[in-house]
């Protein structure tokens, strides 16, 4: 079975200021890696993927993820944010394997202020 | 192009009460998905359904029921709602092709049951 693990329920940043959001998942097979955005009544949109290759992967908006398999994790970068990036940011893991869905973590509610 | 629309946007439900939510996308998309979202605990899959005439049971799939007659629609129906089901019910979508997980939200459906 998968699992997903974000870190941190909230973090409150000040605008322009770099922003980390963690990600840890477990998986007995090999995964490919989301990060999902939600804007405040809307649904979800995607941000970014690893598939495979490169490590790092650049997103919409600015954001950068880096895969690291010996540590499980696949932590979300910004090195500069803005008050729209305020959102909730979600994990998400679905094992390589056909027939299967994509699992979430809890989410992560990043709030920037002036 | 609308791509995934989900009614009612809002409803407030006697417990009891049979309710059905409606989910249709214009994409062509194989895959579809209901996932339920509650505060603290990020989206959690329903039922999902690979392709048409095919269901699957997800996470949490107690007190719910859907059915894929064709490619386009996907409703989910709670038979006798409880408060517990009380939450935001999301849609989703995806080609469903290689797997790569990418899928596409409805704007959600808030359903209050009391």
């Amino acid at each position: 079975a998968q699992s997903v693990t974000q870190l941190d329920s909230q973090v409150p940043v000040f605008e322009e200021a770099p922003v980390e959001l963690r990600c840890n998942y477990s998986s007995s097979v090999s995964v490919y890696l989301f990060w999902y955005v939600q804007y405040p009544n809307q649904g979800l949109q995607l941000l970014l993927k690893y598939l495979s290759g490169s490590t790092l992967v650049k997103g919409i908006n600015g954001f950068e993820a880096e895969f690291n398999k010996s540590q499980t994790s696949f932590h979300l970068r910004k090195p500069s944010v803005h008050i729209s990036d305020t959102a909730e940011y979600f994990c998400a893991v679905i094992p390589n394997q056909a027939g299967t869905a994509l699992i979430f973590g809890k989410g992560t509610t990043l709030s920037v202020s002036s | 192009i609308a791509g995934i629309t989900q009614a009612p946007t809002s409803q407030i439900l006697a417990a009891g009460r049979r309710m059905t939510l409606r989910c249709t996308q214009d994409m062509r998309h194989n895959a579809m998905y209901w996932y339920r979202q509650d505060l603290g605990l990020g989206l959690r899959l329903i039922h999902y359904s690979n392709t048409a005439g095919t269901t699957g049971k997800g996470e949490v799939p107690d007190g719910y029921s859907v059915s894929r007659a064709n490619t386009d629609d996907f409703p989910l129906t709670l038979a006798s709602a409880v408060p517990s089901q009380t939450s935001v019910y999301f849609c989703a979508s995806s080609s469903g092709q290689g797997n790569t997980g990418e899928l596409f939200f409805g704007e959600g459906s808030r359903l209050t049951v009391l």
